[in-house]
């Protein structure tokens, strides 16, 4: 597998619902971030996480960290309509920073 | 809140033409990349820039790639020769402080290289 996978690649839930996307990754990393893509637009950040912290929330976004099983997961928790995008991880894994980039997981939130 | 941007938002081009994408980072961002995703696919790194140098560059970005910071504010990446595998949406992106910081990224130039 390569770094960066997520999965579910696809997911369909009703609006209320919780989204719960998972991330693994196989190098050490300094942190993860989470971005969301409307389709055809660009990314937009969600959230950072470093490698010492194991849990970060940003208003209804979760997100866990577990360096020992080299892995991350988003929680979307009462989604809406909106929230139907593309969401991807991404780690950094050295100082100059570049982000490798999982194949995402396209959600899909009915209304 | 301030933002990147990236110009054109979507160029046209043939084969074997130059193409020069554009992109302002964010006024107080020291480091820069250059990431693409071919449509329906993953993104993908390119090329990061530091103090005026390429820190690192993946194996897309060969001699037909260039970038350059010509002016302290602008951004840009250069294919010499585009060919057809070019064609991709590419994005610009920038953070203060490298690896241990949020990279915010710009809304993307559709290239179409016919």
């Amino acid at each position: 597998s390569q770094q960066g996978e997520e999965d579910p690649q696809a997911l369909s839930i009703q609006e209320g619902e919780n989204a719960t996307m998972n991330c693994s990754y196989k190098t050490s990393i300094n942190n993860l971030q989470w971005y969301r893509q409307n389709s055809g637009r660009g990314l937009v950040h969600l959230i950072l996480i470093r490698s010492n912290e194991r849990e970060k929330h940003s208003g209804r976004l979760r997100v866990t960290l577990d360096t020992s099983k080299k892995s991350s997961s988003l929680l979307i928790t009462a989604s809406r309509a909106a929230d139907t995008a593309s969401y991807f991880c991404a780690t950094v894994g050295t100082n100059a920073g570049k982000s490798t980039f999982g194949d995402g997981t396209t959600l899909t939130v009915k209304p | 809140e301030p933002e990147v941007t990236q110009t054109p938002s979507h160029q046209v081009t043939q084969m074997g033409q130059e193409v020069i994408l554009r992109c302002v980072p964010i006024s107080n961002h020291l480091y820069f990349y250059w990431y693409r995703q071919i449509l329906g696919q993953k993104v993908e790194f390119l090329v990061s820039f530091y103090n005026n140098e390429i820190s690192e560059k993946s194996e897309i970005f060969d001699d037909q790639f260039s970038v350059e910071r010509p002016d302290g504010s602008n951004f840009t990446l250069k294919i010499r020769s585009t060919k057809l595998e070019d064609s991709a949406m590419y994005f610009c992106a920038g953070a203060s402080l490298g690896g241990t910081d949020t990279q915010y990224f710009g809304p993307g130039t559709r290239l179409t290289v016919l």
